[in-house]
């Protein structure tokens, strides 16, 4: 079975640092993503972590531990435009079934 | 052309009706999904099809009925829907078999479906 665990909502300042936390554990694994998904829009890619260590991308970094069954997304300089759902997926050793945690709000305040 | 398009944006239907959704994309991506979202939940995977082939479904009740004509283009048929089948169906597709460095899915943006 798949099971994924994600903070439900979180809140931060324009211009600070967030961490948004992701357990799992799953029969299987090929990878882990990270979506971002504006209210009422479909969800878009972030990152991709499949090999443990920090993957970054600008503004958004994520990391990985196989062994831990953990993942991180970091995003730093905050913007408004970063208040979003932010959910972790897990695929697995087909690459087919995309496991969809259950997403963090964030909100982004002045 | 990374765009996943669906088709109708709203619709809404009664419970007596039958309607589909349509899905299309032109990346040479060979696996297509359907998901299902409510609000403020995660989506929920319906169905997955590879090389035009339905490889994964997750019990989802007979009247939704997935069709995959050719690698480009995905449809879900719908019939006899309850009021609880109401939500945001999405449809994405990625490549397969998976490559790296990453082979993430593009989602459409979604039909937002009322039954009533």
């Amino acid at each position: 079975g798949q099971n994924i665990d994600q903070p439900t909502e979180m809140t931060a300042t324009e211009g600070a640092i967030v961490q948004i936390n992701c357990t799992y554990q799953t029969s299987g694994f090929n990878g882990l993503f990270w979506y971002q998904q504006h209210a009422g829009e479909a969800p878009t890619f972030l990152s991709y972590n499949v090999l443990d260590g920090l993957e970054e991308k600008g503004r958004f970094s994520s990391f990985l531990s196989r062994s831990k069954g953990y993942s991180y997304l970091l995003l730093k300089e905050l913007q408004m435009k970063d208040s979003a759902s932010y959910l972790c997926a897990v695929v697995d050793n087909y690459g087919q079934n995309f496991v969809f945690g259950p997403g963090t709000r964030l909100s982004v305040l002045p | 052309d990374t765009e996943v398009t669906q088709t109708p944006k709203h619709l809404v239907m009664g419970m007596t009706n039958k309607k589909s959704l349509k899905c299309e994309q032109h990346m040479g991506h060979r696996a297509m999904y359907w998901y299902k979202q409510k609000a403020k939940k995660p989506p929920e995977l319906m169905f997955v099809y590879s090389y035009e082939k339905l490889s994964i479904n997750e019990s989802v009740p007979s009247r939704f009925s997935p069709e995959c004509p050719n690698s480009s283009l995905l449809n879900l048929h719908l019939h006899a829907l309850q009021p609880e089948d109401s939500a945001l169906y999405l449809c994405a597709s990625s490549q397969y078999p998976p490559t790296d460095p990453s082979y993430e899915q593009y989602f459409g943006p979604g039909t937002r479906l009322t039954v009533t």
